[in-house]
Parts: structure tokens; sequence; C-alpha cells
């Protein structure tokens, strides 16, 4: 089983900052990479998927990088409601599927 | 625009079977994509427990392959998910969702509010 390694943890940072979050895959995963956004009380929310493609409507500051095991998402400027918790999820030659740890981003 | 909703018991009996549906509405099932299950304990991350297509093909967590199935009611435009001999360890939110489709087909693009699921011994 391919595991997802995400850091840090936790970032606390302020509005308006560039934040790069990382994922690690334990074995190399091609492109098959997504990226999720959730915030309390509500179901993740697709982000990127293919590592660098963005999903519909999500906004130009989140991008993603990265292939093979190691992978990014950057968000270029917070906004107040960019503070979430950040997945990534790998697919490669799915199943399995499985998801990182998470990233929790809380405002400084 | 595509719109997914859980129902089914919210309390289940440890040992039990735990059985969801997922009604589908803005989009017909048979017209294709893969339709899938993903959990969430309280407070805890995401795994992945199941996909079906419209023809039946199914895919599963291979750790909970032998406790889940899968399946999809075209005439109803739901599908739905069981999980037998549950343990305290299967309390969480289930959610249903919708797969990307093409190469980033691994995804999920859509999901619905989630529904949590109390096994209660």
């Amino acid at each position: 089983e391919t595991l997802m390694t995400q850091s840090p943890a936790t970032l606390s940072l302020s509005p308006g900052e560039r934040v790069t979050l990382s994922c690690r895959a334990s074995e190399s995963i091609s492109s098959s990479l997504a990226w999720y956004q959730q915030k309390p009380g509500q179901a993740p929310r697709l982000l990127i998927y293919g590592a660098s493609t963005r999903a519909t409507g999500i906004p130009a500051r989140f991008s993603g990088s990265g292939s093979g095991t190691e992978f990014t998402l950057t968000i270029s400027s917070l906004q107040s409601e960019d503070f979430a918790v950040y997945y990534c999820q790998h697919y490669n030659k799915w199943p399995p599927i499985t998801f990182g740890q998470g990233t929790r981003l809380e405002i400084k | 625009q595509v719109q997914l909703q859980e129902s089914g018991p919210g309390l289940v009996k440890a040992s039990e079977t735990l059985s969801l549906t997922c009604n589908v509405s803005g989009y017909f099932i048979s017209s294709g994509y893969y339709w899938g299950w993903i959990r969430q304990p309280p407070g805890k991350g995401l795994e992945y427990l199941g996909s079906i297509y419209n023809n039946g093909n199914t895919y599963y967590n291979p750790s909970l392959m032998s406790r889940v199935t899968t399946s999809v009611d075209t005439s109803k435009n739901q599908f739905s998910l069981n999980l037998s001999s549950v343990t305290a360890a299967d309390t969480a939110i289930y959610y249903c969702v919708r797969h990307l489709r093409g190469s980033g087909g691994g995804a999920f693009e859509s999901w619905g509010q989630g529904t949590l699921v109390t096994v209660s011994s």
C-alpha cells in the first residue's frame, strides 16, 4: 500500500502570506495526486487533480506541482476563507486509494 | 449540477450491518461515472471504502474488502453501501462521492454532505 505523508501537521500563517504544503508518497505515483480542502462541518472540496490541474471553479491562487513521490500545494496569497485542513490523495492504479493525514492551516 | 445525499440509520449496533444509500440528483447514474464511498472518523482523516460503475463494476479498499459491498439502482438513481460486522472503529461520517472522468478518474469531484453513523455496543 502506498503511504501518503503530509507535512507539516499544522501551519500558522497570516492572510496575504504565501504558503506551500507538502505531500510525499512512499513510492512513485506518477502524477496521480489530488488535493482537497475541508472546512469544519463540511465535506472536502476537490482543488487539484493530476498533481497540477485545478478543478472547476478553483481560484488561480491555488496551484499544485510535483510528480513521482514529492508534491506541493501552493496558495499564493492566503485569504481568510483558505484557513482549513488540506488533504492529499493518491489514485495511481486505483484501487487502492489513500489519503494523507492532513495539514491544518490556521490563522496566526 | 450533480447533487448527492446520503441517507440511512445514524445508529447501528455492533456486529450488525451498516447500510447507507446515496440519492443522486442532477445527473443520471446510468449515463456513466464511478460512484463511491469515503468515511471520516470524528476528528480524524479520510478513508476510501469503495466505488461502483453503472454496469456494476466495483472496486474496494483491500483492507475492508471482506466487509464492504456496493450496489447501484439506476431506476431509482441511487447507489448503496453495506458494511458488515461493524465495531466502534466504524463510527464515522460517511460520504458518497462521484469520481472525476478520464485520467483524473481516481479523484472525487462531487461529495454529499455526509452522514454520521455511530456504532453502539
